[in-house]
């Protein structure tokens, strides 16, 4: 599977959009892009994934860059319960995911 | 609907002590099932993954152990728990939720395993 790098940290204010990025130079063309999050001491969470086009759900969107090596995860109107820790991760080869150490999003009111 | 349990939610254990963690998915049959382990402040470690009854794959070497005694079952075992055995245990299974032809992971609420 593809690394992915993610800034460790990052501070948005309560209700402004939060955009994640994430770099993945070395993905291939059938490996897709997920996005989790982790609240402290639960599971992560699956917030969106694609592999192209530009995806939105009731989470988040999701931009592709054109040629596929970045993404951004956004959250259109942060609030202080979607402080967590982000994970961006490219490729499920039969699950093996590798987890970096993610983005620490900080919402501040 | 698919749910996936874990048990228990927290465990202090001695050193040297044996350890048995368990992991079951409701919902879905043969599940593709996953165990992490996560210390504290870092990103998810995979340590075994099953695809079937009887079958499991190793990551890494250590020392654990995991078994898949039924379809919905997986288990992380231990003999003799060491300090470095301390983290966040996470179980997974592949699913295909989200109204795609894509799998997803999704995890259990996980195990907090602190050892003395």
């Amino acid at each position: 599977d593809a690394k992915t790098t993610q800034p460790p940290s990052m501070d948005c204010a309560e209700g402004r959009a939060a955009n994640l990025p994430c770099n993945h130079s070395t993905i291939s063309g059938n490996e897709y892009v997920y996005w989790y999050r982790q609240i402290h001491s639960q599971g992560p969470q699956y917030i969106i994934h694609g592999l192209k086009n530009n995806e939105t759900n009731e989470m988040a969107s999701l931009i592709i860059t054109e040629d596929r090596k970045s993404s951004t995860l956004i959250l259109p109107h942060a609030t202080l319960r979607d402080t967590a820790v982000y994970y961006c991760i490219v490729g499920f080869n039969a699950g093996k995911s590798t987890f970096g150490d993610g983005t620490t999003l900080t919402v501040k009111p | 609907s698919q749910t996936i349990h874990q048990w228990p939610a927290t465990l202090v254990q001695p050193v040297g002590s044996p350890l048995s963690l368990e992991c079951t998915v409701e919902g879905t049959s043969n599940p593709n099932l996953y165990w992490y382990r996560q210390a504290a402040g870092r990103g998810l470690q995979l340590l075994f993954y099953s695809v079937g009854i009887g079958q499991i794959s190793s990551e890494v070497p250590q020392n654990l152990s995991a078994s898949r005694p039924q379809d919905r079952q997986f288990i992380l075992s231990s003999k003799k728990l060491l300090l470095s055995d301390s983290g966040f245990y996470l179980c997974a299974w592949i699913g295909n939720l989200t109204g795609t032809h894509t799998d997803t992971q999704y995890f259990g609420p996980g195990t907090r395993l602190t050892v003395l």
